[in-house]
């Protein structure tokens, strides 16, 4: 079945710079991917949904690329901020039919003022 | 529209006990989903509804875990009789399904066991 590697479990940045996180993934048939954002203590909260048709998409603060071939998708946060803080998780539907979605092990992002 | 609710928000139970754990989903979503998270293992898939029909028994806890869903808008997550390992953050999302697979988390129930 897929599998998931999200990398890197952790990572610290200052304020004002980028930081990317990145995840493969094993199964070709893929199709739609996520991205989660879980502040402390809160519960993991939807930040994009991504098709395979689509390589680029942008968000509020950030961008998520989607490279097919290499099947690899990477959340990349341009200016990070405090409020940045968290742990992002990326996630890959499952295409046998059964719509799990396979995690990935999480990211804990933080931004130094 | 209201999101996921998870009740308790916390439980501190002892060892031995048995605990039940509710969820509602969004209304009209038709899969639900239980989590454990905990710091070392992640987010670990408990178990899996379509339509209220089980579809993922949880593998691994299956012995003392067990979810129920008697309706469409309402879950329990049973665990008997409770272990210190137990422990953990246990989050219930639902999804429309069908197609639509983003997950709408609830806000977790975080078990204590002593």
């Amino acid at each position: 079945g897929e599998q998931v590697e999200q990398r890197p479990p952790h990572l610290s940045v200052r304020e004002g710079d980028s930081a990317v996180i990145t995840c493969t993934y094993t199964d070709p048939n893929s199709y739609y991917f996520f991205w989660y954002k879980q502040e402390p203590g809160a519960s993991l909260q939807l930040l994009m949904k991504v098709f395979s048709s689509t390589e680029i998409n942008e968000g509020q603060g950030f961008t998520v690329l989607l490279n097919k071939k290499d099947k690899r998708l990477s959340l990349n946060l341009t200016a990070a901020h405090p409020g940045d803080s968290a742990a992002y998780f990326c996630a890959v539907s499952d295409s046998s039919g059964s719509w799990q979605l396979i995690f990935g092990s999480g990211t804990q992002l933080t931004v130094m003022p | 529209d209201a999101g996921v609710t998870q009740t308790p928000r916390h439980e501190v139970a002892e060892k031995g006990q048995t605990i039940i754990l509710k969820c509602e989903p969004v209304s009209g979503h038709n899969d639900l989903f239980w989590y454990r998270q905990t710091k070392i293992q992640g987010l670990e898939l408990l178990s899996y509804f379509r339509s209220k029909s089980l579809m993922e028994d949880g593998g691994a806890f299956k012995d003392r875990f067990k979810a129920e869903m008697l309706n469409s808008s309402f879950s329990t997550l049973k665990i008997q009789p409770t272990e210190p390992k137990d422990s953990a953050v246990y989050l219930c999302a639902s999804s429309l399904g069908q197609g639509a697979y983003e997950q709408y988390f609830g806000p977790g129930t975080r078990l204590t066991v002593l």
